[in-house]
Formats: structure tokens, C-alpha cells, sequence
């Protein structure tokens, strides 16, 4: 099965600054990378996803990077805010019904005012 | 080991009935989540609990959807007087730690419900 692995797991940045999050995954055949965002007491909250027929999207301030001869991906976010604290959680999976998706083991971003 | 179990694996049913949807977690994990997955995208949050207790039911469209955990392990979804709308893939996830955010969630085979 495909095997998601997440750095860094902790992550304290400057308000206005840029945060970059990496994850590697395992599987070659993984086409679906999706990115949540965790606030304390909610739910994974899906931010952004990319296809493997692309290399990188870009939602205002996050962005996220696609390589997959190296089978990596990164989440971007710029322009920091506090509101951007939370644990960010990436996964990769085949797509479709295909029950094989693991989330990495997440990072908590902390975002100083 | 066991992997997170879901039954049923199809659901057919007509507008107006009821159905429950059921996740088995893999032993011994204390969080359990249910997503909502259209197909060829990610899964949409719908709640979760720890344990017993319902942390976060935000996620869930309206009050036809509820979720339960009575012992901490086994979870039901139902959803009542289905609607077309409700046809999806329903997918549950468990992970060890009872501690949020830190753990990484491991999916079951997902529940495909279609409403006629």
C-alpha cells in the first residue's frame, strides 16, 4: 500500500512569512494529492488537491508543487496569518473509489502575530 | 492487521428511506472520521469522534445525517429520507492517537450509496 511521509511535524513561522510543508509518498500509480487543514476541535477541512497531470496550483496565498519523478509534493503558503495555524495533513491516493489513500502524520504550523 | 472495515459496500435505495451505513475502525483507535468522496476527489469532512464523545459535526449537511459511536468503537451514519443528492461514496477513517491533528488516518473501502 502507499505510505505517506510528512515534514516537518512542527512548524512555527513569523506572521507574513512563507511556510513550505513536503511530503514523499511510495506508490508511483498514486495520481491524487490532497491537502487539509485541522483547526483544533473541527474536522480535516480539504484546502487543496493536485492531479498528477499537473505540477503545480496555486489558490491565492497556498500553492502546492507536484514532482513526481521524485514522488514529493509540497504545500505553500504565503503571507502568513495567524488565522493559517493548524495542522496540515497531505495524502495520496489512486483516485476513484480505490480505498488506498493515507494522509501523512501532519505538521503543526504555528503562525506568530 | 485488520484494516478499517465498512459495510455495506453498495447501498441501492429509493427516495424517502432510510439507510445506516456502518464503520468498523481498526482495534484500538480512538478517533474516528466520516467523509463524504465524489468521485476522483478527496474526501469531504463530514464528522468525527473520539471515542464516544462527537468532537465535530460540522461537516454534516443537515439534520437527515447523524452519526453515533455508543461504545467507542463500532459507528453508524444514517441518513434519513435519502434524496438523490445523498448518492455518493461514504468513506470512514480511524487513527490511533486520541490526541488531534497528529496521527495519520487510515481509510476504509468506503460505503457507495446511490439513491433512486
Amino acid at each position: 500500500g502507499e505510505n505517506v511521509e510528512q515534514h516537518p511535524s512542527t512548524l512555527s513561522v513569523q506572521e507574513g512569512d512563507s511556510a513550505v510543508i513536503k511530503c514523499t509518498y511510495s506508490d508511483s500509480a498514486s495520481n491524487y494529492f490532497p491537502w487539509y487543514k485541522q483547526e483544533l476541535g473541527k474536522g480535516p477541512q480539504l484546502i487543496i488537491d493536485i492531479r498528477s497531470n499537473v505540477g503545480e496550483k496555486k489558490d491565492q496565498r497556498i500553492a502546492v508543487t507536484l514532482n513526481k519523478t521524485a514522488k514529493h509534493f509540497s504545500l505553500h503558503i504565503t503571507e502568513t496569518q495567524p488565522e493559517d495555524s493548524a495542522v496540515y495533513f497531505c495524502a495520496a491516493s489512486m483516485g476513484g473509489n480505490n480505498n488506498d489513500m493515507r494522509f501523512g502524520a501532519g505538521t503543526r504550523l504555528t503562525v506568530k502575530p | 492487521g485488520a484494516g478499517v472495515s465498512q459495510s455495506p459496500r453498495y447501498k441501492v435505495t429509493k427516495r424517502g428511506q432510510d439507510v445506516a451505513l456502518r464503520c468498523d475502525p481498526i482495534s484500538g483507535h480512538v478517533s474516528l472520521y466520516w467523509y463524504r468522496q465524489a468521485l476522483g476527489q478527496g474526501p469531504e469532512f463530514l464528522t468525527y469522534f473520539n471515542y464516544e464523545a462527537q468532537q465535530d459535526k460540522s461537516g454534516l449537511p443537515n439534520d437527515r445525517f447523524s452519526a453515533e459511536r455508543p461504545e467507542g468503537s463500532i459507528s453508524t451514519l444514517t441518513i434519513q429520507r435519502t434524496e438523490q443528492r445523498d448518492s455518493a461514496m461514504y468513506r470512514c477513517a480511524s487513527s490511533l492517537s486520541p490526541r488531534q491533528g497528529t496521527d495519520t488516518q487510515y481509510f476504509g473501502p468506503g460505503t457507495r450509496l446511490t439513491v433512486l
